[in-house]
């Protein structure tokens, strides 16, 4: 069965240096996006992108966030300069749109903690 | 303020015993509804969906759900938990057919016991 994979699955970074998340979905989805869960709290929308640009985003998604397509498979979140409030879990997923947009399709994640 | 809520925080149940795991939502009209299960070290995985039509739903892995409009609910139920069913599942709700963010519910951690 299809998956999304994320890599890495978990990643320890000091304050204020700068973390790529990297994410391969599904090779016939258009849509992707990524979400976040901070320990003990619920999964958030951080940004959704189509047609190789943001098609939307949330508060979260400021400035230091960024997102891109770099080649036709990996789809990457980058923070550039990391807060103690980013450590969470990064979900990345894709749909394709096909049987309804938000028929998602979830990695296993991507475990941030900032030190 | 439009919310997703699932009351329990943990159910602790015994292979072969029914579940029900409970997710209210609070929005004007009608969402769309989702359940996902997360194993551990594995992705959000789509377990069922209700979009309109039979409240009752049917998913993956055995479990279905149903809708109650009148209770603003979306409970999902297997007759039967597996040892494999321990896992923390999470209910979400969009506001449109096209909308890919999801509001989720803060997860049930399910444990199985032998």
């Amino acid at each position: 069965e299809p998956e999304v994979t994320q890599t890495p699955s978990h990643q320890v970074t000091q304050m204020g240096q700068e973390v790529i998340l990297r994410c391969v979905p599904i090779s016939n989805h258009l849509y992707f996006y990524w979400y976040r869960q901070i320990l003990g709290q619920k999964v958030e929308f951080l940004v959704s992108f189509y047609n190789n640009e943001i098609s939307e985003k949330s508060e979260i998604f400021d400035d230091q966030f960024s997102v891109e397509r770099p080649d036709g498979s990996n789809f990457t979140l980058k923070i550039r300069s990391t807060k103690l409030e980013d450590s969470a879990m990064y979900f990345c997923a894709s749909s394709d749109g096909n049987s309804g947009a938000n028929v998602l399709t979830f990695g296993a994640g991507s475990r941030l903690t900032v030190l | 303020a439009q919310s997703v809520t699932q009351p329990d925080i943990h159910i602790t149940v015994s292979e072969g015993a029914s579940l029900e795991l409970r997710c209210n939502y609070s929005y004007g009209a009608t969402p769309y509804l989702f359940w996902y299960v997360q194993s551990p070290g594995q992705g959000l995985q789509l377990l069922l969906k209700y979009f309109s039509g039979d409240t009752l739903v049917q998913g993956i892995k055995g479990f279905e759900a149903e809708f109650k409009r009148s209770q603003s609910s979306f409970n999902l139920r297997k007759p039967s938990v597996h040892w494999s069913d321990a896992a923390e599942y999470f209910c979400a709700v969009a506001l449109r057919s096209n909308d890919y963010k999801l509001s989720f519910g803060a997860g049930t951690t399910v444990t199985v016991r032998a």
